[in-house]
């Protein structure tokens, strides 16, 4: 089983649309979470994090559910810009201290007009 | 202003050869990695430096060898390359804050190596 698994998609949706990722992780050890962005052929950046009390940043709404091991994201009001690969991060380090961030496969979205 | 750099940003060699990618952070970070990035975009970690020390360390082949001259630097150097090494490598950096990492990792634009 991977450590963090993800349905890769693809998702196309119209712009103004709703789209739901989920995504879920094998270490329960895991202790942070994260959302990050990949746009095509560019390096990955930190969308969100996600904590266990759910949090929104404008459009974004990340939820994490440690019973179950699962993490979701929530795109509303999508828009084309948002087109781009979503990639779960989990720092499976457990108890160490040491960044080590497990990347899944992605989920690509692509938005259209 | 450029926080994380790589160079090169392409690299197209012949198996067999030895190469060398460059990574610099002016991020004031001390703990670098190295991630490769295969043809199915997964995105694995290979090395990680804290203040020029080796910390992580997954099952990469002894061919490929991080250096790390100083904490703003980690070097990846291949040697013998093979058609499997083909991938985009990206650097990224971090920092520990207040007695926690902040997992925020900022990467490097990447490195598209191809080898034929």
């Amino acid at each position: 089983r991977k450590e963090v698994e993800q349905d890769p998609g693809p998702f196309n949706v119209p712009e103004g649309a709703t789209v739901a990722f989920n995504c879920t992780y094998s270490n329960s050890a895991s202790q942070s979470f994260f959302w990050y962005r990949q746009d095509c052929r560019k390096e990955p950046k930190l969308l969100m994090s996600v904590y266990s009390s759910g949090n929104e940043d404008g459009r974004f709404t990340a939820q994490l559910n440690r019973a179950s091991q699962y993490i979701s994201l929530l795109i509303r009001d999508s828009k084309l810009s948002d087109s781009a690969t979503y990639l779960c991060v989990v720092n499976s380090a457990g108890g160490t201290s040491y960044g080590k961030l497990t990347f899944g496969q992605g989920t690509i979205l692509t938005v259209h007009p | 202003d450029t926080a994380v750099s790589q160079t090169p940003k392409y690299l197209v060699t012949q198996m067999g050869n030895d190469k060398s990618i460059k990574c610099e952070q002016n991020l004031g970070h001390d703990t670098m990695y190295w991630y490769k990035q295969d043809s199915k975009k997964f995105l694995k970690i290979m090395f990680s430096y804290n203040n020029k020390e080796l910390i992580i360390n997954e099952t990469v082949p002894n061919r490929f060898s991080p250096k790390s001259p100083d904490k703003a630097h980690l070097n990846l150097h291949i040697n013998s390359l093979e058609l499997g090494d083909s991938a985009v490598y990206f650097c990224a950096s971090s920092q520990w804050v207040g007695g926690a990492w902040t997992d925020t990792q900022y990467f490097g634009p990447g490195t598209r190596l191809t080898v034929l």
